[in-house]
């Protein structure tokens, strides 16, 4: 069964250094989003993803962050100088049609731990 | 910000028992609601995708219910088995907008 792989699913980053989270969607999917949830709290939408620009993001979603499909199979998400507050599980998911009419397919997660 | 309020956050029931949770959100702008299902060390998996004032799905012994004119959708769990245990997120999306989820409601059933 088709599935959404990411990598890594756990690194360790000094703060202030730069991250990349990936992410291989299903493969005729065509709507991708980035999720995270910090220890103890709810699941928090980041950014959504289509015809290779960016949909919507939420507040949480500044100039630190920032997401591309460079390949048209990866759809990574970046940050450029972490802090201690990233720390967090990243989900990312994608969807064959918009979440108004369609479920989505959940990575595993990669857990940021930021030092 | 979309409120999304799920009750109860945690309840523990014994195998056999049957359950049921709420998930409440604004009833203006919708579009369809999620329920999925999380389990430890897993990625949360989808169980319902709800549009319909009215509605009602099933899958299994899990069913959901749903009232857009009052903002509100049940998740109904009959004959709860230890391997029902997990944390069931709820998620409205109004038209245009990413899912929102609630905090979710963890179920722990004892065999």
């Amino acid at each position: 069964e088709p599935e959404v792989t990411q990598t890594p699913s756990h690194q360790v980053t000094q703060m202030g250094q730069e991250v990349i989270l990936r992410c291989v969607p299903i493969s005729n999917h065509l709507y991708f989003y980035w999720y995270r949830q910090i220890l103890g709290q709810k699941v928090e939408f980041l950014v959504s993803f289509y015809n290779n620009e960016i949909s919507e993001k939420s507040e949480i979603f500044d100039d630190q962050f920032s997401v591309e499909r460079p390949d048209g199979s990866n759809f990574t998400l970046k940050i450029r100088s972490t802090k201690l507050e990233d720390s967090a599980m990243y989900f990312c998911a994608s969807g064959a049609r918009t979440t108004g009419t369609g479920e989505l397919f959940f990575g595993e997660g990669s857990r940021l731990t930021v030092l | 910000i979309l409120n999304v309020e799920q009750s109860p956050q945690s309840l523990h029931v014994q195998e056999g028992d049957s359950t049921n949770f709420t998930c409440s959100f604004p009833s203006s702008n919708f579009y369809a609601l999620h329920w999925y299902r999380w389990e430890t060390a897993k990625s949360p998996e989808a169980l319902f995708v709800m549009t319909l004032n009215g509605d009602e799905k099933k899958k299994g012994r899990i069913s959901a219910t749903l009232n857009t004119k009052e903002g509100y959708s049940y998740l109904y769990i009959k004959g709860s088995q230890p391997e029902d245990s997990a944390t069931y997120l709820c998620a409205p999306n109004q038209a245009g907008t990413a899912l929102i989820f609630g905090k979710g409601t963890t179920l722990s059933v004892s065999s």
